[in-house]
């Protein structure tokens, strides 16, 4: 049973514009959703993370929105750049993430185009 | 400030082999949890120590087994290893109460 299904599976993107990655959550008891950036050959690294308190948070160039009712969440990309190509990975867990295993969506493979 | 270290980078095993990962976390944290991700998959979660207990398990067979030591550094062994298993695993460290997990780069496993 997969609990986080994440789309696109893959994603190209013009330089400057605007990259959006969707992600739906079954389990209610979650509580935590970051989103992870990974680069070949490396491990994931945190890019931004919302608690369902709040509708969106941003972070520079990078917004989550979420949707409790829908129990939806989405990463926005704002002026996308060649440096933004890598995997990313929405991710859901309860109790915080520090008390609790993450359980991740499949990943979404941006390419920004130059 | 060293982040989250894995060891070693990659491993060759043959079926039926045991094998035992390690990582240190990063300084400050003292929980490690444990996450296996095959090829073109996001991360599944094996096991989560802390206080040197196992705290929190994925669905994983008893195959999968860890251990953290006093210092938080934790280990991961796989006995009778499967082709099945190759993959790349990885080790996440936080501080118990924080929401913030930081991964290591993870090993790749490859069972011939």
């Amino acid at each position: 049973q997969q609990q986080v299904k994440q789309s696109p599976q893959s994603l190209i993107v013009q330089k400057g514009g605007i990259s959006i990655i969707n992600c739906a959550y079954e389990n209610t008891a979650f509580d935590y959703f970051p989103w992870y950036q990974q680069f070949p050959g490396k491990g994931p690294a945190l890019l931004i993370a919302i608690r369902p308190d709040v509708s969106e948070k941003k972070e520079g160039r990078f917004t989550i929105s979420f949707n409790k009712s829908a129990k939806q969440f989405s990463l926005h990309i704002m002026d996308s750049q060649p440096g933004d190509s890598a995997t990313y990975f929405c991710a859901a867990s309860s109790m915080g993430g520090g008390a609790d295993g993450l359980t991740f969506g499949k990943g979404t493979h941006l390419i920004i185009q130059p | 400030d060293a982040g989250v270290t894995q060891s070693p980078t990659h491993l060759i095993k043959t079926r039926g082999q045991q094998v035992t990962l390690r990582c240190s976390p990063k300084s400050g944290h003292d929980t490690v949890s444990w996450y296996q991700q095959a090829l073109g998959q996001g991360p599944q979660f094996i096991f989560q120590y802390y206080e040197e207990e196992e705290r929190q398990r994925g669905n994983f067979p008893d195959r999968f087994s860890g251990h953290q030591f006093p210092n938080y550094s934790s280990e991961l062994n796989v006995n009778a290893l499967l082709l099945g298993d190759s993959a790349l695993y990885l080790c996440a460290s936080s501080l118990a109460g924080n929401t913030e997990a930081f991964f290591g780069q993870g090993t790749r496993l490859t069972v011939v």
